[in-house]
């Protein structure tokens, strides 16, 4: 199995740009999760999603950040306008029901 | 409500000798229990997890970990460190269903040569 499988690795943007990251879980998985970690405040769980439906979007910082999921095999994770502290490192993670959480390579976001 | 206390947020160990990161859990019910590991600059990675199976459960790297339901405790062991094990560590509860996860705040390893 390849993993979850997250892109693009590494974005760097200037402030006000939309920015997009993307997210395939591993095959059979129904739950995923989007997370933010930083030096400041660690990982948040900032968004999951059961059987491709949000469940849970109160880690979600503000309405600049928005994400979907319209099927099972993909997700995406917006953000507009971009602001300079949203640079963190933002992981996703899938698992199937009544197992544990297999984390994604992350994605390194640098607003400039 | 479930939530995961990690009581320290480092721990420093000379290569050879034991490793002990503690992890005290808050559960409403029977919890599953996970440990991960991320190295510097790289993803989470499961080391071990605990299920309501046997107590004393075994993970990869050498790492062990024994769920202790009178003291809530969840703690990692390793018999002898190594420079590799030098990383951050996460315990983990798990919601109700698996629906969610609660995450400790982690546990920087430093292992000294």
């Amino acid at each position: 199995d390849a993993g979850v499988i997250q892109s693009p690795r590494h974005e760097v943007t200037e402030m006000g740009q939309e920015v997009t990251l993307r997210c395939k879980p591993i095959s059979g998985h129904n739950s995923l999760f989007w997370y933010r970690q930083t030096m400041m405040r660690g990982l948040e769980l900032l968004i999951y999603f059961n059987n491709n439906v949000p469940i849970d979007d109160s880690g979600m910082p503000e309405d600049r950040f928005s994400a979907k999921m319209p099927n099972a095999s993909f997700s995406t994770l917006k953000i507009q306008p971009s602001e300079p502290r949203d640079s963190a490192v933002y992981f996703c993670a899938s698992s199937r029901a009544g197992s544990e959480q297999y984390f994604g390579p992350g994605t390194r976001l640098t607003v400039t | 409500a479930q939530s995961v206390t990690q009581l320290d947020s480092h721990v420093s160990v000379s290569e050879g000798t034991p490793v002990l990161l503690r992890c005290n859990y808050s559960s409403s019910y029977s919890p599953s229990l996970f440990w991960y590991v991320q190295h510097p600059n790289k993803g989470l990675q499961l080391l071990l997890k605990y299920t309501s199976a046997a107590t004393l459960v075994k993970g990869i790297n050498g790492f062990e970990a024994e769920f202790k339901k009178s003291e809530t405790s969840f703690h990692l062991t390793k018999p002898s460190a190594h420079m590799s094990d030098a990383a951050e560590y996460f315990c983990v509860v798990s919601g109700d269903n698996f629906n969610k996860f609660y995450f400790g705040s982690g546990t920087k390893l430093n292992v000294k040569p």
